[in-house]
């Protein structure tokens, strides 16, 4: 079936540096989602992006996160400076309709960032 | 707090058995979906079921919807091996899935 792709799977990073991971979503996907799962825990949503444009961001996605598809290539999201708290796998998402009511949202299989 | 819950941490059954497992939510929805995430893998839709609709079936999952009790449920018959995953129940309003804490089945020969 279809694929999203994650780069890199794991990172290990020191805190305060800045970290950008990567998502190539399943293609004539136009909707994308980032989402954070802390070991053990529920995923949490942290945004969802159309259009060049951030739709929704929950308070988990904090100043220093920010998103962007520059040109169709990759959906990325960076954090800069990151923080030991940003320690989590990052799970990215892309579905064809907008409305999580309406369609699937294809996962990867997660980035897991370690911030030491 | 969280907006959705699987009512179970983990389970366990045997080969060919059947099993529930059972999910509430706090938020209004427009539909509610169930997914499935194995070791080391993203999470899988199994089933997308629509506020307005009571019932889902899909080959052996079958989900149900109460919105006046704001509960789901997936059921697995026959029951394999493969079954092993995490299940999640993920309401969603428009736009945005909200996962459960999800319940570990397992699935033993």
């Amino acid at each position: 079936g279809p694929k999203v792709l994650q780069i890199p799977s794991h990172q290990i990073i020191d805190m305060g540096q800045m970290v950008t991971l990567n998502c190539d979503p399943v293609s004539n996907h136009l909707y994308f989602y980032w989402y954070k799962q802390i070991l053990g825990q529920q995923m949490e949503f942290l945004v969802n992006f159309y259009n060049g444009k951030v739709m929704e961001k929950s308070k988990l996605f904090k100043d220093q996160f920010s998103v962007e598809r520059p040109d169709g290539s990759y959906f990325t999201l960076k954090i800069q400076p990151t923080a030991l708290e940003d320690s989590a796998v990052y799970f990215c998402a892309s579905s064809s309709t907008g409305g999580a009511s309406t369609g699937q949202l294809y996962f990867g299989e997660g980035s897991k960032l370690t911030v030491l | 707090s969280q907006l959705a819950e699987e009512n179970l941490w983990a389970l366990s059954v045997h080969e060919g058995e059947s099993v529930t497992v059972n999910c509430s939510y706090k938020t209004s929805i427009t539909a509610l979906q169930w997914y499935r995430q194995k070791s080391g893998e993203g999470p899988a839709q199994l089933i997308l079921i629509r506020s307005n609709e009571r019932e889902k079936r899909n080959g052996r999952l079958r989900a149900t919807l109460d919105t006046s009790s704001q509960s789901s449920s997936l059921s697995i018959t026959a029951t394999r091996c493969e079954d092993t995953a995490v299940y999640f129940c993920a309401p969603s309003n428009y736009n945005v899935l909200y996962f459960g804490s999800g319940t570990k089945l397992t699935v033993e020969p």
